[in-house]
């Protein structure tokens, strides 16, 4: 089936140290892959995507690269800030139909 | 960007009785919108596929005659849990697809459904 995994959280950093987010998939297919983040009372907001293998994504600093052999997405940003505090979801769709498959969340906490 | 407003964010309500959850697209139309529910320390699951002016397709091992879905417009999409239950107690979350703008799925801020 179709799945995705995602370490588990919550994960707490100072600011600027470096942060990776695990996200490893399993699909039929080849799927796109996605990062959303939701901040505190707010929506899920796309942060960032890969459609095919050895893209990566990037925004905000964020990146993440889609890696085919690995079945894997990590999500790494070299240095968190404050404002980056909220919950990363790592999701894929299917080449066909609209279902996004998402991971549990991270929660992420940085502390000055 | 685009915003999706789901209302309301927290309810609690007793054993029983229904609930209706909105999710309202602000600034564009929206023909397909989504439904999902997260367990605690689970995945976001998806529970249907509503559209616009028909009837909403369900996924596997999610009860229609529970989870009442109505997409009577091309901005709002309605959840009804009818006489819930604690089991139903879960975090509910609408997304609509922006047709003009391809991959775009948009979410609203969820639901926190207790049910005592």
């Amino acid at each position: 089936g179709n799945s995705v995994t995602q370490m588990e959280g919550p994960v707490t950093l100072s600011e600027e140290a470096f942060l990776t987010i695990n996200c490893t998939y399993t699909a039929t297919g080849y799927p796109s892959l996605f990062w959303y983040v939701q901040y505190p009372g707010e929506g899920l907001q796309l942060l960032l995507k890969a459609t095919k293998a050895d893209d990566k994504g990037s925004n905000k600093g964020f990146e993440a690269t889609y890696r085919k052999e690995t079945t894997s997405f990590h999500l790494e940003k070299g240095s968190v800030q404050v404002s980056d505090s909220a919950v990363y979801f790592c999701a894929l769709r299917l080449p066909t139909g609209n279902q996004f498959y998402f991971g549990t969340g991270t929660s992420l906490t940085v502390i000055p | 960007g685009a915003v999706v407003s789901q209302h309301p964010s927290r309810v609690i309500c007793k054993s029983g009785t229904s609930v209706k959850i909105e999710c309202r697209s602000l600034d564009f139309q929206a023909t397909t919108m989504f439904w999902y529910r997260q367990f605690p320390k689970q995945s976001l699951m998806l529970m249907a596929t509503s559209n616009e002016g028909s009837k909403a397709t369900y996924e596997q091992g999610v009860e229609k005659d529970k989870f009442l879905i109505n997409h009577a417009s091309l901005t709002l999409s309605t959840l009804t849990v009818t006489s819930a239950h604690p089991e139903d107690s879960s975090f509910y979350i609408c997304s609509a697809r922006d047709e003009g703008a391809s991959e775009k799925l948009f979410f609203g801020s969820g639901t926190q459904l207790s049910v005592l």
